[in-house]
């Protein structure tokens, strides 16, 4: 079974510009949660998406968004990059809603850096 | 809102020492307490959650309500343990996102 995949793997942005970053979930699960981990803020949740609905929400600006596809796979995009921005981007997937529910299990990331 | 602690940022053992890595969290409700590891070269993956009360290589985490602990424990650890562990919780319904510590490297010497 394939894991967790996602794309790209490293990027390099300016500031200002944004970005799309992908992420294809395990066959089968219909929740993926998209984190931000840096070195001084460690792992943040940025959202969860489950059956194409944003069903929760961490503290990050409306620059961050996401979305789902009806095949479960997830984008999340970034507008007006800032410096601070600058991190590794990790989705998480798992077959049911919730990361009370069970396992995540994570891609290995999307590495971004903003100049 | 609910906050994990990880004291440390590094652990440095002999091969066969014992191992314990704190996690201290609030929450205040029912919380979902899970270790999370990080090999080398390797994607973050599940060691265990307190709710299956398993022994996963070796490792046990018991969950002290009553001083809202988390910690991850190892008789005799081996060089193979060597890796970054992260402490999460999750609790229920809105809450039900993983909140990561900040992580503790261990380093198992031989």
């Amino acid at each position: 079974k394939a894991g967790v995949t996602q794309t790209p793997r490293y990027l390099i942005k300016t500031r200002g510009q944004q970005v799309t970053l992908s992420c294809s979930p395990i066959s089968g699960h219909r929740s993926v949660s998209w984190y931000q981990q840096t070195p001084g803020q460690g792992l943040q949740f940025l959202f969860e998406y489950f059956s194409e609905t944003q069903r929760n929400k961490g503290n990050f600006p409306g620059r961050f968004s996401g979305r789902q596809f009806s095949n479960s796979r997830s984008e999340m995009n970034v507008s007006t990059l800032e410096l601070g921005d600058s991190a590794l981007y990790l989705c998480a997937s798992s077959p049911l809603a919730g990361a009370n529910t069970g396992e995540l299990f994570f891609g290995e990331g999307s590495r971004l850096t903003v100049l | 809102a609910q906050r994990v602690t990880q004291p440390e940022k590094l652990l440095s053992v002999f091969k066969g020492a014992p191992v314990e890595l704190k996690c201290n969290y609030s929450y205040s409700g029912s919380p979902e307490l899970f270790w999370y590891v990080q090999y080398s070269r390797q994607r973050l993956q599940l060691l265990l959650r307190h709710i299956s009360r398993e022994s996963i290589k070796g490792f046990t985490a018991d969950l002290n309500k009553g001083e809202t602990s988390f910690h991850l424990k190892k008789p005799f650890a081996q060089e193979e343990d060597s890796a970054m562990y992260y402490c999460a919780l999750s609790g229920a319904g809105a809450n039900s996102k993983l909140t990561f510590g900040k992580g503790i490297t261990l380093s198992v010497r031989p």
